[in-house]
């Protein structure tokens, strides 16, 4: 157990709807990354928070938005979805303290499946 | 363009021997290396870590080969268990140092046989 909790652990939606996914981070950790596994690639990075505001931005489409609220949960929205946002999100924590090496643990993944 | 590249999506060996798997990288700004494990409907688990001032490190069975100059990494598992059976994954941080969002290959699935 990482101790990075993400919900729903599954999710289907059809075209065009909006969800919202869940990720609460190892407690004390104040980075918060999303990734997303699609089938034919390996894990793409989306997004990165830290202490509530964004610090990095991936591949993340514009109808993909996240955020990072005061007790550092995140919660990523992916709206007007379409058949090929099908995938597995996995968001991932870390402290991110000095300029030390940063071990990201990962969250056991929501998988999405738009019908 | 695939910075990280993990060539063999597949490998198969025996419980007791040497599994070795492979990580190439382009990206000459790279110097922190990690390996992930991970499980059907889990999350990738974090393995071992190399940074480029070494070009080795171990971790009980789990040791980690970098060569610079190839821009090759391989991880070595001594002797292979069956728990071992799992996919693994290659990642840098994608603006060199060893923080920050991760590059990752897309994974070599290892099954051990027993």
């Amino acid at each position: 157990d990482s101790g990075v909790t993400q919900t729903p652990k599954h999710l289907i939606t059809a075209t065009g709807q909006r969800v919202t996914l869940r990720c609460s981070p190892r407690s004390g950790d104040l980075s918060v990354y999303w990734y997303q596994q699609s089938l034919d690639q390996g894990l793409q990075f989306l997004i990165q928070y830290y202490n509530g505001e964004e610090r990095a931005k991936g591949n993340i489409l514009e109808r993909f938005s996240a955020q990072q609220f005061p007790d550092l949960h995140s919660e990523l929205n992916l709206s007007s979805l379409e058949l090929g946002d099908s995938a597995l999100y996995f968001c991932a924590s870390s402290s991110l303290i000095g300029r030390g090496p940063d071990t990201q643990y990962f969250g056991p993944g929501t998988r999405l499946t738009v019908l | 363009d695939q910075q990280v590249k993990q060539n063999s999506p597949s490998l198969s060996v025996q419980e007791g021997r040497i599994s070795i798997l492979n990580c190439d990288y382009t990206n000459s700004m790279f110097d922190y290396f990690l390996w992930y494990k991970k499980y059907p409907a889990e999350g990738p688990t974090f393995l071992i870590s190399i940074s480029s001032i070494k070009d080795k490190n171990e971790d009980g069975r789990f040791t980690v080969f970098l060569n610079k100059s190839a821009k090759h990494l391989s991880l070595h598992i001594v002797p292979s268990q069956p728990g071992d059976s799992a996919v693994y994954f290659c990642a840098a941080p994608q603006y060199g140092g060893s923080q920050g969002n991760l590059i990752f290959g897309k994974g070599t699935k290892l099954s051990v046989k027993p």
